[in-house]
């Protein structure tokens, strides 16, 4: 268990609003990443954070905006949500101390109508 | 391009048989991580087995071991004497450049 926990863990949504989803662990890593998964296409990456206020773009970051202003916390914002924004998001802290192994949180389930 | 493939979209294997799970990956590195991960109907995802590029010895972890073939860019996982609750979909990923990637996934039945 890397204390790794996300909330909301469920959220129904309407098609042009925000939502913020909040990824917070207990351990100090440098590293926190977002993933969203889909059928059929595994985990992508949307952005990382390399500490705070330090963050760059995965490979489908478009629409996503994150922020880091606490080494515990790594929000992830949706400016304004789309139906192909339904998902399940994972959080996730990498180990620099164990062969840079990636631990995940419980995902968020997000449904955009 | 970095990519990490497995093609067995399913598979299923009888309670207390061997199963393996194959994976391939393209990189240009030569020093890189290896991982195997399991999500269960829980989602959560839990981390099976990784292996260092650098070692040639096989990873194993109890009944998970893994056939690492490092010029032909393989990686397979191995399940010996499988129990029901090995049933998930099993996920293939390779850290490069800070960056996790994940192959598509291969969802394991596992039959009493």
């Amino acid at each position: 268990d890397a204390g790794i926990t996300q909330s909301p863990r469920h959220k129904v949504t309407e098609t042009g609003t925000p939502v913020t989803l909040r990824c917070h662990q207990t351990e100090n890593h440098r590293y926190m990443y977002w993933y969203r998964q889909d059928p059929g296409h595994g985990l992508r990456l949307i952005h990382y954070s390399y500490g705070v206020k330090d963050t760059d773009k995965g490979e489908v970051s478009d629409g996503y905006s994150v922020s880091r202003s606490k080494t515990e916390d790594f929000l992830l914002t949706l400016e304004s949500a789309t139906s192909s924004q339904t998902s399940v998001y994972f959080c996730a802290i990498r180990m620099t101390s164990d062969s840079d192994t990636q631990y995940f949180g419980p995902g968020t389930r997000l449904t955009v109508l | 391009a970095q990519t990490v493939t497995q093609s067995q979209p399913e598979m299923s294997v009888q309670e207390a048989e061997t199963v393996t799970l194959s994976c391939t990956y393209d990189t240009s590195e030569s020093d890189y991580y290896l991982f195997w991960y399991k999500q269960p109907p829980s989602r959560q995802m839990i981390l099976v087995i990784r292996q260092e590029a650098y070692k040639q010895q096989n990873a194993t972890e109890n009944r998970f071991s893994v056939n690492f073939q490092k010029a032909a860019k393989s990686f397979s996982l191995k399940i010996s004497d499988s129990q029901l609750g090995d049933a998930a979909m099993y996920f293939c990923a390779y850290i490069a450049t800070n960056k996790l990637i994940f192959g598509t996934g291969t969802l394991l039945a596992v039959q009493p």
